[in-house]
């Protein structure tokens, strides 16, 4: 069974700290994801990674920014966390040519007070 | 990208079938059509994959019509379990970038 694992399943933080989510994933997949989740508005790319040191801008990658060393290991940075960054966050990934098929953590349901 | 429309919510009742529609007029030629399903609290299961006509798994049917413009997932017989939110995506088999959309909210009844 594929697992992806993310760091924690609830996060509070305060704002302007730099909050880093941590998704690893056991299956040796290519491709790794990183979701953000609003009510109404579905999910939403930010950024993913198709190689370790590769990474590729989403849908909305404003106020974050992704770190791949190893292949395992997809982080989610927020350099200075903002109010409108409170969501759940999902990490996905999948083999190199079946990016339709994705397997995703539990999430990470970050508030920023 | 082709975008994709859905119903917001659906509701059925324990052993009846659901077939929920997906229209996506600007599918490309080397477009796929892929199925997620949602439970509140977990990130979204896939559950099926079709190009085109009819595909089965343990799970559900796919059915795509030739022009390809819309899909249908079929669940057959419901129970509580399978109240979920069900997103269609389409895209390249290997293609970038991913694009989910609202889901259909599917509420299953006693």
């Amino acid at each position: 069974d594929v697992k992806v694992t993310q760091s924690s399943r609830y996060l509070v933080k305060r704002t302007g700290e730099k909050v880093f989510l941590e998704c690893v994933q056991d299956m040796d997949h290519e491709n790794m994801f990183w979701y953000r989740q609003d009510p109404g508005l579905g999910l939403r790319l930010i950024y993913f990674s198709y190689d370790v040191k590769m990474k590729e801008k989403g849908d909305i990658p404003e106020g974050y920014s992704v770190s791949r060393e190893k292949k395992e290991r997809f982080s989610l940075i927020l350099e200075s966390a903002s109010t409108n960054q409170t969501s759940m966050y999902l990490c996905a990934s999948s083999l190199r040519d079946h990016q339709n098929t994705q397997y995703f953590g539990p999430g990470t349901r970050l508030t920023v007070l | 990208l082709a975008k994709t429309t859905q119903p917001i919510s659906m509701d059925s009742y324990e052993g009846q079938e659901v077939n929920i529609t997906c229209s996506h007029n600007n599918i490309a030629t080397n477009d796929y059509i892929t199925w997620y399903q949602q439970f509140p609290s977990q990130g979204p299961r896939f559950i099926i994959q079709g190009y085109k006509t009819k595909v089965t798994n343990e799970v559900a049917s796919l059915f795509i019509p030739a022009d390809r413009k819309s899909s249908t997932l079929s669940l057959p017989r419901v129970s509580l379990s399978d109240t979920a939110v069900y997103y269609c995506l389409v895209g390249e088999y290997n293609f970038n970038k991913f694009y989910f959309g609202s889901g259909t909210k599917l509420n299953v009844k006693p």
